[in-house]
């Protein structure tokens, strides 16, 4: 079974600073892998995704995730944050095949971005 | 506007009540799936569908049960609810399986039991 490991549970930076959140997965297959964004009391909004070809992806707020097929990792990161990426981020794989597929999520990582 | 839509957003139960979380979308997806979100834990599945007639058990199904009769809505029902079901419901439906489009999250149903 697939699995997702954030390693960070709370990320906290200053304004305009650069960021990482690191997510790491596994599985035997080839997956389909997304961050997603969580705003405070809201429902989760995709961020970005990962499918095939480039293994960089960018979303249309600036940040960017990288596939690392070697390193089983999707790190997301943005060069330089805003007070309004304050936001938990869960970063997900989805494994399967034919119409059976799971989602599955890492626990999550708060970004606290201070002034 | 276009989207999941889960009803009701707040819901404070006794334990042994029996109560139904509904989500309808409005996109025509064939795959949704229920989730559930505790403090540390990120999502777990409860169940999923990938059409109407066919649902499936997630990661935690025990105490929770599921139908679709229809491509529109996926209901989930707890039939004698307990304090370890408190907790944060989300309903996410994708017009793919794998999510190769994203999968479209409801705003979600806060549940307390007591």
């Amino acid at each position: 079974a697939q699995s997702v490991t954030q390693l960070d549970s709370q990320v906290p930076v200053f304004e305009e600073a650069p960021v990482e959140l690191r997510c790491n997965y596994s599985s035997s297959v080839s997956v389909y892998l997304f961050w997603y964004v969580q705003y405070p009391n809201q429902g989760l909004q995709l961020l970005l995704k990962y499918l095939s070809g480039s293994t960089l992806v960018e979303s249309i707020n600036g940040f960017e995730a990288e596939f690392n097929k070697s390193q089983t990792s999707f790190h997301l990161r943005k060069p330089s944050v805003h007070i309004s990426d304050t936001a938990e981020y869960f970063c997900a794989v989805s494994v399967g095949g034919g119409s059976n597929y799971k989602l599955t999520f890492g626990k999550g990582t708060l970004l606290t971005v201070n002034p | 506007n276009a989207g999941v839509t889960q009803t009701p957003k707040f819901q404070v139960l006794k334990t042994g009540q029996s109560m139904t979380l509904q989500c309808a979308q409005d996109m025509n997806h064939e795959y949704m799936s229920w989730y559930r979100q505790d403090p540390g834990m990120g999502l777990r599945l409860i169940h999923y569908s990938v059409g109407a007639g066919i649902t499936d058990q997630g990661e935690v199904p025990n105490g929770y049960n599921v139908s679709r009769s229809t491509t529109e809505d996926f209901p989930l029902r707890l039939l004698s609810a307990a304090p370890s079901q408190t907790s944060v419901y989300f309903c996410a439906s994708s017009s793919l399986p794998g999510g190769s489009y994203g999968y479209t999250f409801g705003s979600g149903t806060r549940l307390t039991v007591v």
